[in-house]
């Protein structure tokens, strides 16, 4: 029942590099989240961008989202190991208060 | 503020008891939703109330679970009689809708282990 597919599932890149997440999804969306999990720990909400935006920059987090794709990439420059954590996509329906969650994308950065 | 707070942070219990999980969201908050997260399933969400009044159950995998909301301060999800298949990590959020567009605040969530 999972809105969102992220991809990729797994990535692993060295601190310093950009990390590139992508999330796709199946449904028109409301506004479309990004959020982040530390092991262990709740989510954090990191941007939200909405449907009739197409990017969006919030310190070293660039979202864009491509409404006819029904996509939208998540980008962290200048990565640092601090940024190791499970990203997740999360969407909102119609008239709908629901956040739909994608599979997420676990980030590993190595110092 | 404290932020979304749940409690307790673990809980080992065996097949067949209840189980109470309990949340208080941010102060001010009127949306409350209860998540189950496993590593087969991801992020799934149970039920959320609007003003105390639950909205969505469609998620309540069966009977075994409720959920409560008697104040605006509080709500618990029970799980009775609990089985192994309900280990998870079980998350509830807060937020405040307006306009449509919302962000959610985790609390640290509840990690179950039913044996």
């Amino acid at each position: 029942s999972q809105q969102g597919e992220e991809d990729p599932q797994a990535l692993s890149i060295q601190e310093g590099e950009n990390a590139t997440m992508n999330c796709s999804y199946k449904t028109s969306i409301n506004n479309l989240q990004w959020y982040r999990q530390n092991s262990g720990r709740g989510l954090v909400h990191l941007i939200l961008i909405r449907s009739n935006e197409r990017e969006k920059h919030s310190g070293r987090l660039r979202v864009t989202l491509d409404t006819s794709k029904k996509s939208s990439s998540l980008l962290i420059t200048a990565s640092r190991a601090a940024d190791t954590a499970s990203y997740f996509c999360a969407g909102t329906m119609d008239s709908s208060y629901k956040l739909i969650f994608g599979s997420g994308t676990r980030l590993l950065v190595r110092p | 503020d404290a932020g979304v707070i749940q409690s307790p942070r673990h809980e080992v219990t065996e097949m067949g008891q209840e189980v109470t999980l309990r949340c208080k969201p941010i102060s001010g908050h009127n949306s409350l939703f209860w998540y189950r997260q496993t590593m087969m399933r991801g992020l799934e969400l149970l039920i959320y109330f609007n003003n105390n009044v639950p909205i969505d159950d469609s998620g309540m995998p069966e009977d075994r679970f409720s959920a409560k909301m008697p104040n605006a301060s509080f709500s618990t999800l029970k799980i009775q009689p609990s089985e192994p298949r309900d280990s998870a990590v079980y998350l509830c959020a807060s937020s405040l809708r307006l306009a449509g567009w919302e962000t959610q605040y985790f609390g640290p969530g509840t990690r179950l282990l039913v044996l």
